[in-house]
């Protein structure tokens, strides 16, 4: 199985901070890569697919690159709804794993 | 716009199955993915298995083979999770979330989760 890495654990932050949050597979994934936020008693909500593919309604700030094992996720200005845990996950092979997750808060 | 939605919390004693449904409405049954994903309390989001409607494919993760049983019913547009054997590590929010492809493993819709309790 793939293993998907993330650091930090936890990012204490401020609004308007630029972050960026990464993730490591224990293996090439091309760009089979995409990132989630969760939200407390909510499902996760698909922010990037294909390591740098901004989805749908997602705003502009939250941007990702990164491709074989390194990735990251940037946000470029912090806004108050922003704070939340952070997933990425691999989609190049079965089974399709998680990292353990980013949590960002104030 | 498609939209999942999840039966209702479970509480069940060790050793029991349970059985969750996820109706799917607004988009192509046949056209998606569905994978289950499970949430323990403060945890992260593992992935379990996954059921391929167009193809009558499934995959499972090891860690669940032998206990998970994942089918999907065209006719009702619902997918279903069973998961027998269970033990107090199995609490957990059980989410469904679909592909826009068959192939793909990005998750781009999800049902509201379904609280699963095991104790006795």
């Amino acid at each position: 199985d793939i293993q998907m890495t993330q650091s930090p654990f936890s990012l204490s932050a401020s609004v308007g901070d630029r972050v960026i949050l990464t993730c490591r597979a224990s293996q090439t994934i091309t760009g089979f890569l995409n990132w989630y936020q969760q939200k407390p008693g909510k499902a996760p909500k698909l922010l990037i697919s294909a390591a740098s593919s901004l989805q749908g309604g997602v705003p502009e700030r939250f941007s990702g690159s990164g491709s074989g094992t390194d990735f990251t996720l940037t946000i470029s200005s912090l806004h108050p709804e922003d704070f939340a845990t952070y997933y990425c996950q691999q989609s190049y092979s079965l089974p399709y794993t998680f990292g353990q997750g980013t949590k960002l808060d104030i | 716009q498609v939209q999942l939605e999840q039966s209702g919390a479970e509480v069940k004693k060790p050793g029991s199955s349970v059985k969750v449904s996820c109706k799917t409405s607004g988009g192509t049954f046949s056209s998606f993915a569905i994978s289950w994903v499970r949430q323990a309390p403060g945890q992260g989001l593992e992935w379990m298995g996954m059921v391929i409607p167009i193809f009558g494919t499934t995959y499972y993760a090891q860690k669940f083979q032998g206990r998970l049983t994942i089918t999907s019913d065209a006719s009702t547009t619902t997918a279903s999770m069973e998961l027998s054997s269970l033990r107090s590590e199995d609490t957990a929010v059980y989410y469904c979330g679909s592909s826009r492809g068959p192939t793909n493993g990005d998750f781009h819709y999800w049902g509201q989760g379904t609280l699963v309790t095991v104790s006795s």
